[in-house]
């Protein structure tokens, strides 16, 4: 069963506008991770923040954590047609386990 | 090549064949993973490997499907049998250390069952 949910599904900007991306989970985190995927090929990790952390920054990227509300925020600014794929967030899960439990996505169209 | 290789790209087989996918981690990388993706969700896992050893199966990795990671180097998965429900994505990932640095993911092999 999928942890992550990823708001909006879809998002359409222009080149320089900041895109925002919403994540909410279920249950407690140890860490969440924010990845990209290009059409057809593999993920590329961005960012991981852990449960004590509330925000961190990565270049253009922003990530926030509310554990209360069990969410968190991707913000990408001064976006650029590159940006241009689908982000997933994933949370790993307590207890022992290795995996990692992602959403089902966000397509980010940045038009030029 | 410092990135994860997964081969073939694309495989195409008829139903009851049985395929193997390889995947070639980052040497210094301990972890391995198989992760599968479907049109339109997140990617859905599989199993994991510390080294040689299997140490995590999901559900969804039925009697049909086997991954073996010999010497703890390269790793394959086989499905055999295969059914049409199996087309998808298949993403191999590698990670040092824990849940912590994050995975570095192939490009994936894409099966499609016919």
């Amino acid at each position: 069963s999928q942890q992550g949910e990823e708001d909006p599904q879809a998002l359409s900007i222009q080149e320089g506008e900041n895109a925002t991306m919403n994540c909410s989970y279920k249950t407690s985190i140890n860490n969440l991770q924010w990845y990209r995927q290009n059409s057809g090929r593999g993920l590329v990790h961005l960012i991981l923040i852990r449960s004590n952390e509330r925000e961190k920054h990565s270049g253009r990227l922003r990530v926030t954590l509310d554990t209360s509300k069990k969410s968190s925020s991707l913000l990408i600014t001064a976006s650029r047609a590159a940006d241009t794929a689908s982000y997933f967030c994933a949370t790993d899960v307590q207890g022992g386990s290795e995996k990692l439990v992602f959403g089902k996505g966000m397509k980010l169209t940045v038009n030029p | 090549d410092t990135g994860v290789s997964q081969n073939p790209r694309h495989k195409i087989t008829k139903r009851g064949q049985n395929v193997t996918f390889r995947c070639d981690p980052i040497s210094e990388h301990n972890r391995l993973y198989w992760y599968r993706q479907t049109l339109g969700q997140g990617p859905e896992f599989l199993t994991y490997f510390q080294n040689e050893a299997q140490l995590e199966k999901s559900r969804l990795l039925s009697d049909r499907f086997s991954a073996e990671r010999p010497k703890g180097s390269f790793s394959t998965l086989e499905i055999q049998r295969t059914e049409q429900g199996d087309s998808a994505m298949y993403l191999c990932a590698s990670s040092f250390g824990q849940l912590i640095y994050g995975y570095t993911f192939g490009s994936g092999t894409r099966l499609t069952v016919v």
